[in-house]
């Protein structure tokens, strides 16, 4: 089992949609996690970042970590075509490896007009 | 803020020859720099860490000879391809970790590397 799983998609949705956005892990060790966005060619922006359970909210974007079920999800309200790219999540991890991140397999969005 | 830059954003070279990679943090110190690698459709592949004034710590399977990695500063690294070959033709992508939150890490726009 992967570290971090997340559905790759490709998800297609109208402008102004809701979208939401899953990945899950496996190792409960201390933990943080990010949510990149990646446009073709570019490397990951960063969109949020969050350590605790619960949701943290951006502008159009949040980001929700639940971890008694170990889930993370990111929601883009009112998405933009602008926003078609692909979304990275990754988890954080302490000890040794402190500041390496795992990342998911990414899920490519594609908003529509 | 939290700006990394790379350079060069392409480049092409034949095989056998060896290309140089920087990585700079330009509005903050980095504390440690990650070096990946990214093919097509895929998500990043870590490759390396590297600690300003130390030895870089390579990934399982990367070659250390292969891929040699300075960080001179604490806004600088560099990732130097040796005696590339057409299968090291990819996407290098680094990133910087640090400013306000010290766990985030900010990425660099990419270098794509093509070897004939």
């Amino acid at each position: 089992q992967k570290e971090v799983e997340q559905d790759p998609g490709p998800l297609s949705v109208p402008e102004g949609a809701i979208v939401s956005l899953n990945c899950t892990y496996s190792n409960s060790a201390f933990q943080y996690f990010m949510w990149y966005r990646q446009y073709s060619r570019k490397g990951p922006e960063l969109l949020m970042y969050t350590y605790s359970s619960g949701n943290k909210e951006d502008g159009r974007f949040t980001a929700q970590v639940d971890k008694s079920s170990k889930y993370i999800s990111l929601f883009i309200r009112d998405s933009q075509p602008s926003d078609s790219a692909t979304y990275l999540c990754a988890k954080g991890a302490g000890g040794t490896s402190y500041g390496k991140l795992t990342f998911g397999q990414g899920t490519i969005l594609t908003v529509h007009p | 803020g939290a700006v990394v830059s790379q350079h060069p954003s392409w480049v092409i070279c034949k095989s056998g020859t060896s290309v140089k990679i920087e990585c700079r943090s330009l509005d903050f110190q980095a504390t440690t720099m990650f070096w990946y690698r990214q093919f097509p459709k895929q998500s990043l592949m870590l490759m390396a860490t590297s600690n300003e004034g130390s030895k870089a710590t390579y990934e399982q399977g990367v070659e250390k000879d292969k891929f040699l990695i300075n960080h001179a500063s604490l806004t600088l690294s560099t990732l130097t391809v040796t005696s590339a070959h057409p299968e090291d033709s990819s996407f290098y992508i680094c990133s910087a970790r640090g400013g306000l939150v010290e766990e985030t890490q900010y990425f660099g726009p990419g270098t794509r590397l093509l070897v004939l």
